[in-house]
């Protein structure tokens, strides 16, 4: 069955440090991740997405994630964290044709002044 | 990248009654629309599929009664929430994807439906 963990519920950074969100996938066929982030109230915008190729991929506002096949894991990192990008952050994973989308049940990133 | 409007982004309606949330493909054909319910602090779930000219496909779980799901156009999906009751006050998003959205699926801002 399909499936996307993240088992970070909330974390919080102090503005400035490094930030890794853990994904980890269960997926039949090849997978299509994506990294979404919302804000309060708010739809959800594409930071990145990984069809195939090189397995780090860079995203908008700095962010980038590696695909792990061997760990089914698709890992979003930002070297350094801006107290902008306090948000909810998913992970999804689409079907070729994107017919469905499975969503994690996302993160919550605090940042610390 | 291509534009969905959602609209309203926030409703307050009376038990009983129905609502209508609309989702639009400003710049692209959106052959297939995807409709989400977010529950407090919980993830994305998706509610149904829909494709232009199609009846909507429902996931499992899902009163196809309830949640009216209309696609008629390539531009336009509408989701009727009918009689509508406080549990079925959520986070609703639709997303789109089609001709000229390239690889991805576009999301709407959202509507924050409260039923009193």
């Amino acid at each position: 069955a399909q499936s996307v963990t993240q088992p970070d519920i909330h974390i919080t950074v102090s503005e400035g440090a490094s930030l890794e969100l853990r994904c980890n996938y269960s997926y039949g066929a090849t997978p299509y991740l994506f990294w979404y982030v919302q804000s309060p109230g708010q739809g959800l915008q594409l930071l990145l997405k990984y069809f195939s190729g090189d397995t780090l991929v860079q995203g908008i506002k700095g962010f980038e994630a590696e695909f792990k096949r061997s760990q089914s894991s698709f890992n979003l990192r930002k070297p350094s964290v801006h107290w902008s990008d306090a948000a909810e952050y998913f992970c999804a994973v689409g079907a070729h044709g994107f017919n469905k989308f499975y969503f994690g049940s996302g993160t919550k990133l605090n940042v610390k002044p | 990248g291509a534009v969905v409007s959602q609209h309203p982004s926030r409703v307050i309606c009376k038990s009983g009654t129905s609502v209508k949330i609309e989702c639009r493909s400003l710049d692209f054909q959106a052959t297939t629309m995807f409709w989400y319910r977010q529950f407090p602090k919980k993830s994305l779930m998706l509610m149904a599929t829909s494709n232009e000219g199609s009846k909507a496909t429902y996931e499992q779980g899902v009163e196809k009664d309830k949640f009216l799901i209309n696609h008629a156009s390539l531009t336009l999906s509408t989701l009727t929430v009918t009689s509508a009751h406080p549990e079925d006050s959520s986070f609703y998003i639709c997303s789109a994807t089609g001709l000229g959205a390239g690889t991805e699926a576009f999301f709407g801002q959202g509507t924050r439906l409260t039923v009193v």
